[in-house]
């Protein structure tokens, strides 16, 4: 089976510029949740969709914003791009939706670095 | 509020000596504990999960991790570590309610020298 992929690998953006990260999960997983790492704040949890539908949200500004479609795929977008924004971006497939505690299932995730 | 803690950044054993990465947690109800292993450049690897029953729990690659209650910890163990081991190991647990939402430690670098 096919892991979680994730495109682009690296982005190299512009502040002010919008950008937006693709994630194919698991074949068969319904649930996808997006994460941010930087090494000053960890792990942080951005969004969790489910089956199309944002369970979740992360106490980040509107200006990130994420969807899911029929196939489950998923994306997310940042708009007007800040430096603190350089991080990669990790999604995760899991089959459910926490209810039978199923691991997550990461990808190799998106560089994203803002200049 | 759920939470965790990994008290050591960095964490530095010889080959074949035994390991452990050391987890504190705080939630409200029942634990759903989780280890993942991040080597450079990669995303986080699933290693094992406590969700109930036995105290020690097996995972990947030899890992094991002992959960206590009246500690509130975590742990993550190896009885012989490998050079390859050496990597990023994050502590989870998994957010209340019913959500696949995970709030991860800060991570602990793990050095395992010749």
């Amino acid at each position: 089976k096919a892991g979680v992929t994730q495109t682009p690998r690296y982005l190299i953006k512009t502040r002010g510029q919008q950008v937006t990260l693709s994630c194919s999960p698991i074949s068969g997983h319904r649930s996808v949740s997006w994460y941010q790492q930087t090494p000053g704040q960890g792990l942080q949890f951005l969004f969790e969709y489910f089956s199309e539908t944002q369970r979740n949200k992360g106490n980040f500004p509107g200006r990130f914003s994420g969807r899911q479609f029929s196939n489950s795929r998923s994306e997310m977008n940042v708009s007007t791009l800040e430096l603190g924004d350089s991080a990669l971006y990790l999604c995760a497939s899991s089959a459910t939706s926490g209810t039978d505690n199923s691991p997550l299932h990461f990808g190799n995730g998106t560089r994203l670095t803002v200049t | 509020a759920q939470s965790v803690a990994q008290p050591e950044d960095q964490v530095n054993v010889a080959e074949g000596n035994p390991l452990t990465v050391k987890c504190t947690y705080s939630v409200s109800g029942n634990p759903y504990l989780f280890w993942y292993v991040q080597y450079p450049n990669r995303g986080l690897q699933f290693l094992l999960k406590y969700i109930t029953g036995d105290n020690l729990v097996k995972g990947s690659y030899g890992f094991e991790a002992e959960f206590n209650k009246s500690q509130t910890s975590f742990h993550l163990k190896k009885p012989s570590a490998l050079v390859s081991d050496s990597a990023l190991y994050f502590c989870a647990v998994r957010d209340s309610g019913n959500t696949g939402k995970l709030i991860f430690g800060q991570g602990t670098t793990l050095q395992v020298k010749p």
